[in-house]
């Protein structure tokens, strides 16, 4: 147990929604990445929050957006949902100056 | 052409025999490089973690970085059905910063 939780493990849903995926980092730590697997692309970063501030930035799409909270967790949003979205979503955490990153178990994202 | 290229396998091995894993990548900006083990669908585990060239170990499992080669590479000893997994290479410009993940090898240990 790498102490990142992700919520919810599951997520089934149609073309054209939007949900939310809920990541609380380690405790202490204070940098959270997201991070997109898919067969086809492997694992892709998508983007950094520092404590609270966003910091980097990779192949996100517009229809994505995130979030870090002040209690540090942190929210990935996505829109307009289409079916090549379907992929498993990382969030992992670090302390911020080093960069040992802590995967959690992932959410598992289906369109329809 | 990807910044981190990996033979994605699959690699099948006896039980006990040495697994050699290995990574090349094309930035030699790349300063950080890491290996995870994923097991099927969950998220990956962080094994090994080197910012120098050389060797670093860690029980049976060993990591080594030429930096002149831009070829990383990792060693598993006395290997266990429990090491079948896709193993991961992941490279990172600066501390804190994105991980760039080659595409994974995935391995099975045969009892």
């Amino acid at each position: 147990d790498s102490g990142v939780t992700q919520t919810p493990k599951h997520l089934i849903t149609a073309t054209g929604q939007r949900v939310t995926l809920r990541c609380s980092p380690r405790s202490g730590d204070l940098s959270v990445y997201w991070y997109q697997q898919s067969l086809d692309q492997g694992l892709q970063f998508l983007i950094q929050y520092y404590n609270g501030e966003e910091r980097a930035k990779g192949n996100i799409l517009e229809r994505f957006s995130a979030q870090q909270f002040p209690d540090l967790h942190s929210e990935l949003n996505l829109s307009s949902l289409e079916l090549g979205d379907s992929a498993l979503y990382f969030c992992a955490s670090s302390v911020g100056v080093v960069n040992e990153q802590f995967f959690g178990p992932g959410t598992r994202l289906t369109v329809l | 052409q990807k910044e981190v290229e990996q033979d994605p396998g699959p690699l099948s091995v006896p039980e006990g025999a040495i697994v050699s894993l290995n990574c090349t990548y094309s930035n030699s900006a790349f300063q950080y490089f890491m290996w995870y083990r994923q097991y099927s669908r969950k998220g990956p585990e962080l094994l090994m973690y080197t910012y120098s060239s050389g060797n670093k170990e860690d029980g049976r499992f060993t990591a080594q970085v030429d930096k002149s080669s831009k070829y990383i590479s990792l060693f598993i000893r006395d290997s266990q059905p429990s090491d079948s997994a896709t193993y991961l290479c992941a490279n990172t410009y600066n501390q804190g910063g994105k991980l760039i993940f080659g595409q994974g090898t995935e391995l099975s240990v045969k009892p």
